[in-house]
């Protein structure tokens, strides 16, 4: 059965890295590209960072460019978030992703889009000093 | 893209019907999908391309819409459909969006 299992959460002081993991299983990992997605305390959804399933195109939110760093290993079926220069703002449940593509066929153009379908359990991620 | 879910809040009885709304600020066409999310767990697909089901959900759920206005509808409330349900667009991206949420509560 289809199964992510995010790890490496914790207590980080502000300024600090962290670097999470994502476990998948019960899918061929490789063909499926992933996304990082947080939610604060008390707050809805943000999405973090988006990687291809050849990590070839990577997309980061702007809240995070140029701290965060997505990666992923398909041999060992694992995608990772490495995070730095982390704020207060930071901390949240950070959740990965399955993205399933959909493709559409318009004026005989395919197109893809890409929506989450499969979801981790979630770490959290507290910056505090 | 913003979306913006109403109502906030939404109480409703057992067995009573649900109407949650989403409102696109630019169209999305039918690329929108719809989570459920309960306290303490991750969100759960419900529907995506505005109006399919995900697999092994209930056909008390149902999404319609396409553009910039849509509809996530619980024909019969149970009562482990009290949640907080979240849509989300994937037309265009990135960055990919969600509305706040709407909590639907016991009445």
């Amino acid at each position: 059965q289809v199964h992510l299992e995010e790890s490496g959460g914790g207590l980080v002081e502000p300024g600090g890295s962290r670097r999470l993991s994502c476990t998948a299983s019960g899918f061929t990992f490789s063909d499926y590209y992933m996304s990082w997605i947080r939610q604060a305390p008390g707050k809805g959804l943000e999405w973090v960072s988006f990687i291809s399933n050849t990590g070839s195109t990577i997309y980061y939110a702007d809240s995070v460019k140029g701290r965060f760093t997505i990666s992923r290993d398909n041999s060992k079926n694992s995608l990772y978030l490495q995070m730095s220069s982390l704020r207060a703002e930071d901390t949240a449940v950070y959740y990965c992703a399955r993205e399933e593509k959909e493709e559409q066929l318009f004026t005989g153009v395919y197109y893809y889009y890409y929506y989450m379908d499969v979801w981790g359990k979630g770490t959290t991620v507290t910056v505090s000093s | 893209i913003v979306l913006t879910q109403s109502p906030a809040t939404l109480s409703v009885s057992p067995g009573e019907r649900a109407t949650l709304s989403c409102r696109a600020s630019h169209n999305v066409s039918s690329n929108l999908a719809w989570y459920q999310q309960k306290p303490g767990q991750a969100p759960r697909l419900l529907i995506h391309g505005a109006s399919t089901r995900a697999t092994g959900i209930p056909a008390r759920f149902s999404g319609s819409g396409s553009g910039a206005q849509f509809t996530l509808t619980i024909s019969s409330l149970q009562s482990e459909d009290f949640a907080v349900y979240y849509c989300h667009q994937y037309n265009n991206w990135p960055p990919w969006t969600f509305g706040q949420g709407t909590r639907v509560e016991v009445k």
